[in-house]
């Protein structure tokens, strides 16, 4: 079993629906969870951050982490084409001292006009 | 732009040989990481160098070696390349050495190796 398991897709949306990206993560000790969009042949970019369990709100997106169940969360309220990207979720197990980034394979978005 | 280059874009070259690939940091940052992202492996971390040292290795192959120098540029060199190689390889940097709490990791555009 893969540290961190996101589903590839593509899903395939129609603008202005509501978008639900998601992760399972299997290793307990990770605190700090991240999304990352990346665009076709561009750098991965940080969307949002989020420490242990809980909501965070930026904008169209809404971060969301259970750590009862291991699962994180990304939602994209009124999606636009301009979203249609590769969101990638990463973490790591500690929000003090050294610690690597585990990223999942991401899920592709495609938004459709 | 998130600051952080990397040079070439792209890189096609025949197997056996060995490539460098460069990455310049965002001003101010001390920490560089390199990745590699492939289609089946998605993206994996390969080494992390602070402020000139080694900080932390990952999946990084013995073929593949990195240093820092003291301008804080990066270098990921790849010898005895295979086909199994071509990848995208980024370099992030951040402003830490810990890539703890909000040190964020900023990701240059990559650059593509074809090992043909």
């Amino acid at each position: 079993q893969k540290e961190v398991e996101q589903d590839p897709g593509p899903l395939s949306v129609p603008e202005g629906a509501i978008v639900s990206l998601n992760c399972t993560y299997s290793n307990s000790a990770f605190q700090y969870f991240m999304w990352y969009r990346q665009y076709s042949r561009k750098g991965p970019e940080l969307l949002m951050y989020t420490y242990s369990s809980g909501n965070k709100e930026d904008g169209r997106f809404t971060a969301q982490v259970d750590k009862s169940s291991k699962y994180i969360s990304l939602f994209i309220r009124d999606s636009q084409p301009s979203d249609s990207a590769t969101y990638l979720c990463a973490m790591r197990p500690t929000n003090s001292g050294y610690s690597t980034l585990t990223f999942g394979k991401g899920t592709m978005l495609l938004v459709s006009p | 732009d998130s600051g952080v280059t990397q040079t070439p874009k792209h890189l096609i070259t025949a197997t056996g040989q060995r490539v460098t690939l460069r990455c310049s940091p965002r001003s101010g940052d001390l920490s560089v990481y390199w990745y590699q992202q492939s289609l089946d492996q998605g993206l994996q971390f390969l080494i992390q160098y602070y402020n000139g040292e080694e900080r932390a290795k990952g999946n990084i192959l013995e073929r593949f070696s990195a240093q820092q120098f003291p301008d804080l540029h990066s270098e990921l060199n790849l010898s005895s390349l295979e086909l199994g190689d071509s990848a995208l390889y980024f370099c992030a940097s951040s402003p830490r050495a810990s890539g703890a709490g909000t040190d964020t990791q900023y990701f240059g555009p990559g650059t593509r190796l074809t090992v043909l």
